[in-house]
């Protein structure tokens, strides 16, 4: 099993709508979620990290579910520039008991004019 | 803000030769990052590093070596580049407060072709 999966999309979503999307892991002594955007050929950016009891900036919504293991990112009103792909970031241990983190392959969102 | 600077956008080298990309964070983090970046594969980690000299082997570590003299600077080497070794690199940094919530910042990246 895939240790951070996501939907590939592409989501084509009017300008105006609202989209969700989710995610789901494997770990489940995970402690640490975020959401990142990345738009065509430039690095990922934090979006927002997600927080046990569900956490909103702006338009920008992120729940976590423990029991079910996954993480949803809802955008309200969307805008022309939300288009992007949104990757869905779990963290990890790595050796040395450095903090690391898994990344999903990222859902990609179009948003038509 | 958190600034990682990759020390090329673009990179075109040849087959067998010795490759150097740099990167360098100024927020003081440990922890620093190697990634590559290639269509419908998602970000895999090559190497990584929590201190100054240290250096540990991530997923994919063949065909790589890395470099840690010096907190703020991290560098990757290709030692004889290949046509697979063709992709997007990026850089990463985070702070290791032992919580495991850091985020991990990334530079600008390197489109690295091998020719």
């Amino acid at each position: 099993r895939k240790e951070v999966e996501q939907d590939p999309g592409p989501f084509n979503v009017p300008e105006g709508a609202t989209v969700a999307f989710n995610c789901t892991y494997s770990n489940s002594a995970s402690q640490s979620f975020f959401w990142y955007r990345q738009d065509c050929r430039k690095e990922p950016k934090l979006l927002m990290s997600v927080y046990s009891s569900g956490n909103e900036d702006g338009r920008f919504t992120a729940q976590l579910n423990r029991a079910s293991q996954y993480i949803s990112l809802l955008i309200r009103d969307s805008k022309l520039s939300d288009s992007a792909t949104y990757l869905c970031v779990v963290n990890m241990v790595l050796r040395g008991g450095a903090d690391g983190l898994t990344f999903g392959k990222g859902t990609h969102l179009i948003i038509q004019p | 803000d958190v600034k990682v600077t990759q020390s090329s956008r673009y990179l075109v080298k040849r087959t067998g030769e010795k490759v150097f990309l740099e990167c360098v964070q100024d927020m003081d983090h440990e922890n620093m990052f190697w990634y590559r970046q290639d269509p419908g594969l998602g970000l895999r980690l090559i190497y990584f590093s929590y201190d100054v000299k240290m250096k540990e082997k991530g997923d994919i570590p063949e065909g790589y070596s890395v470099s840690r003299e010096k907190k703020e600077r991290f560098s990757l080497i290709l030692e004889s580049a290949s046509t697979n070794q063709t992709s997007m690199y990026l850089c990463a940094s985070s702070f290791s407060r032992g919580t495991g919530n850091q985020p991990q910042h990334f530079g600008d990246g390197t489109r690295l072709s091998i020719l």
